[in-house]
Formats: C-alpha cells, structure tokens, sequence
C-alpha cells in the first residue's frame, strides 16, 4: 500500500524555537496532504490542507503564523511550528490521498506522526 | 456538516467474544465512511470503509461493518476479540463538499482482556 512518512518521530525543543516535521509520501504524488493534531486521549483535529505549489487552506481557529506549511513538491509537505511554547506539544499527523482514484472514493494514508515536546 | 458520533469512550470486552464499536453519522449526500486504528504514539492504519454496495463491509484484520442508512449508523464488529486488537478505533466521514478532508469522531478506546 501507499506509504507516507513523517520525520522526526519524536522532538523536543526549548520555548521560543521553531521546529520543522516533514511529510513525505514514497512511492505517489500527492498534490494534496492533511495535517492534522491530537492531543493527549482525544481525537484527531485537522489544522490545514497543504497543496502543492500554492498556499495551505487553514481551518478555522488555527494560525497560520504560527504552523507554516510548505508544500514545494509532490511528494513533501513540511509544518513548520514557529516560536513553539509548551502548549504546542501534541502529536501530529499528516496524510495523503496516494492517487486520483482514490481521491475520489478511497481511504487517507497517514504518516506515522511526529510527537514534539516543548519544554 | 458532516460529522461522526462515537458514543463510547471506552469498550471492554473479553478475549473471544464478539465486539462492537459504535458510529453514527449525520451527513447530505451519500455517506462515505471510515474506520481506522491507532496504536500507541503511531499514525492511523485503514480498517475498512463505505462508500456504495453491500451495507456488510469486511475489512482488515477480521473485522466488519455494517452501513444502516435508516439508523445512520456504521458500527464496527469482529466476531471473535484479540488482546492484540486492543487500540483507539477513529469512525471518519469524509467530507466531499470540503476539500475531502476526513472528520473524526471522538475515539473508542477497545480494551480486550485475556
């Protein structure tokens, strides 16, 4: 099956830093990716949707200044979170369609997701 | 809006016995819906999904669902329970008028005991 992959897995930065979690999907294209992130015991909440060459569409309550994403190629998307203070920590998530077919009718791959700690 | 309903947090249930984990939906249109699993500090892996055919749809690892569009539901079920199915079950609707982002319900955590 289609493969997504998130680097790094685990990260733990001081307040203040700004940390980069890659997405990359192995072997599709993937014009599209979701990010998404959870919280400790709950769900999953979707942040963005990245596409590829033009700019994320952000839901509604998250700032786009703080998570940056960047979506430069087909097959990587990268959420940036900026100025990180302890209530970012969370896990996060990020996703793909692996092909048009299933862009229309089929299932999300996700990435393994990424935990970042801020101390 | 499309959205999902998991009404448990939590089922229990003893290793061999059947289980169910359960879904609402409330969408316009034609439902397309999603089960997934999420193992400790790991991504979500695909169960099964519905988008049109038979309302029995069988999917990984053994397990199955039934669409009830009278009851706008999509419970989740295996006949027979594994300790090693114990994990948080994510019930997902996609959403077709909305950059076909999937929304998920809150989360059942299936705890199989021995």
């Amino acid at each position: 099956g289609a493969v997504v992959s998130q680097h790094p897995s685990w990260v733990i930065c001081k307040s203040g830093t700004s940390v980069k979690i890659e997405c990359r999907s192995l072997d599709f294209q993937a014009t599209t990716m979701f990010w998404y992130r959870q919280f400790p015991k709950q769900s999953l909440m979707l942040m963005a949707t990245s596409n590829e060459g033009s700019k994320a569409t952000y839901e509604q309550g998250v700032e786009k200044d703080k998570f940056l994403i960047n979506h430069a190629s087909l097959t990587l998307s990268t959420l940036t979170v900026t100025s990180a203070h302890p209530e970012d920590s969370s896990f996060y998530i990020c996703s793909a369609y692996p092909g048009l077919a299933d862009f229309n009718t089929g299932e999300l791959f996700f990435g393994e997701g990424s935990r970042l700690t801020v101390l | 809006a499309q959205s999902v309903a998991q009404p448990e947090d939590q089922v229990n249930v003893a290793e061999g016995n059947p289980l169910t984990v359960k879904c609402t939906y409330s969408v316009s249109g034609n439902p397309y819906l999603f089960w997934y699993v999420q193992y400790p500090n790991r991504g979500l892996q695909f169960l099964l999904k519905y988008i049109t055919g038979d309302n029995l749809v069988k999917g990984s690892y053994g397990f199955e669902a039934e669409f009830n569009k009278s009851q706008t539901s999509f419970h989740l079920k295996k006949p027979s329970a594994l300790v090693s199915d114990s994990a948080l079950y994510f019930c997902a609707v996609r959403d077709i008028h909305n950059t076909d982002k999937l929304i998920f319900g809150t989360g059942t955590r299936l705890q199989v005991f021995p």
